[in-house]
C-alpha cells in the first residue's frame, strides 16, 4: 500500500514568488492536513481538508491557502513568499485520528 | 490555546542505557500519538493511545497514557544507535481535525 506522496521534495524560490506544493494521500484516506516545520517553531498546523472542504485552519496569514480535489489529492499554495516561509512542509493523511505523514517538501526562499 | 509540553529537549545516552521522554498538557486529550522523525523526513507514527492508564509496547519501546489523559511517557529500554531521532508527541483535544505537536525530544544514542 503506497504511503503519502509529496512533490516536489525540494524547492528554491525567490522572495515575492508563489509556490504550489502537492500531496497524494494514502488510498482510501479522505482527510488531508498540512503542517509547517521550522527549527524555531516546530510543527505547526496549517489546515485540514475532508471531501474537498476545509474543516479547520491554523494561525497563518492568508498567503497560505489550500484545496482538495475529488480524488482526495491536495495542494497548498503560498503567495508572495517571504524568507521566513523557508521550512519543511508536511502533508498527512488520515482515516481516523491517526495521521500518516509524507516525506515533506523542503522549501527554501532566497 | 492548549499547550503541549515535552521534556527533555535533548537526551544523549550510551548504547544499552534506558531513557524516558515525557509529554504533558493542562487539558484532557481525546487521543495522543507518538512519532519519530529523522532529519529531512516526515514523522513516522509509532503509537496511538486513547484510554486513560493505557500501556502499549512496541519491541523495546513502552508508551504510557496517564489516568487523567493529560500526560504520556515513552520509555526505551536498552537503547540502540538506531533509536536516534526526534521524538514527537501530538495531541488531539477536541476532535477538531488537527494535531498539536510538542517541541520534540532529540535523542542521540552513542555506540
Amino acid at each position: 500500500k503506497a504511503g503519502v506522496t509529496q512533490t516536489p521534495r525540494y524547492l528554491i524560490k525567490t522572495r515575492g514568488q508563489q509556490v504550489t506544493l502537492s500531496c497524494s494521500p494514502i488510498s482510501g484516506h479522505r482527510s488531508v492536513s498540512w503542517y509547517q516545520q521550522t527549527p524555531g517553531q516546530g510543527l505547526q498546523f496549517l489546515f485540514e481538508y475532508f471531501s474537498e472542504t476545509q474543516r479547520n485552519k491554523g494561525n497563518f496569514p492568508g498567503r497560505f491557502s489550500g484545496r482538495q480535489f475529488s480524488n482526495s489529492r491536495s495542494e497548498m499554495n503560498v503567495s508572495t513568499l517571504e524568507l521566513g516561509d523557508s521550512a519543511l512542509y508536511l502533508c498527512a493523511s488520515s482515516l481516523g485520528y491517526e495521521a500518516f505523514f509524507g516525506q515533506g517538501t523542503r522549501l527554501t526562499v532566497v | 490555546t492548549q499547550l503541549l509540553e515535552q521534556s527533555p529537549q535533548f537526551l544523549s545516552i550510551q548504547e544499552g542505557e534506558n531513557l524516558t521522554v515525557y509529554c504533558n498538557s493542562s487539558s484532557v486529550f481525546s487521543s495522543l500519538q507518538w512519532y519519530r522523525q529523522e532529519p529531512g523526513e516526515g514523522p513516522v507514527l509509532l503509537v496511538t493511545v486513547v484510554t486513560g492508564g493505557e500501556v502499549k509496547k512496541l519491541k523495546r519501546l513502552t508508551f504510557q497514557f496517564g489516568d487523567a489523559r493529560k500526560d504520556s511517557s515513552l520509555h526505551i529500554t536498552a537503547a540502540q544507535p538506531g533509536d536516534t531521532g526526534l521524538y514527537l508527541c501530538a495531541g488531539d483535544w477536541s476532535n477538531d481535525y488537527k494535531l498539536s505537536f510538542g517541541a520534540g525530544t532529540t535523542v542521540t544514542v552513542r555506540a
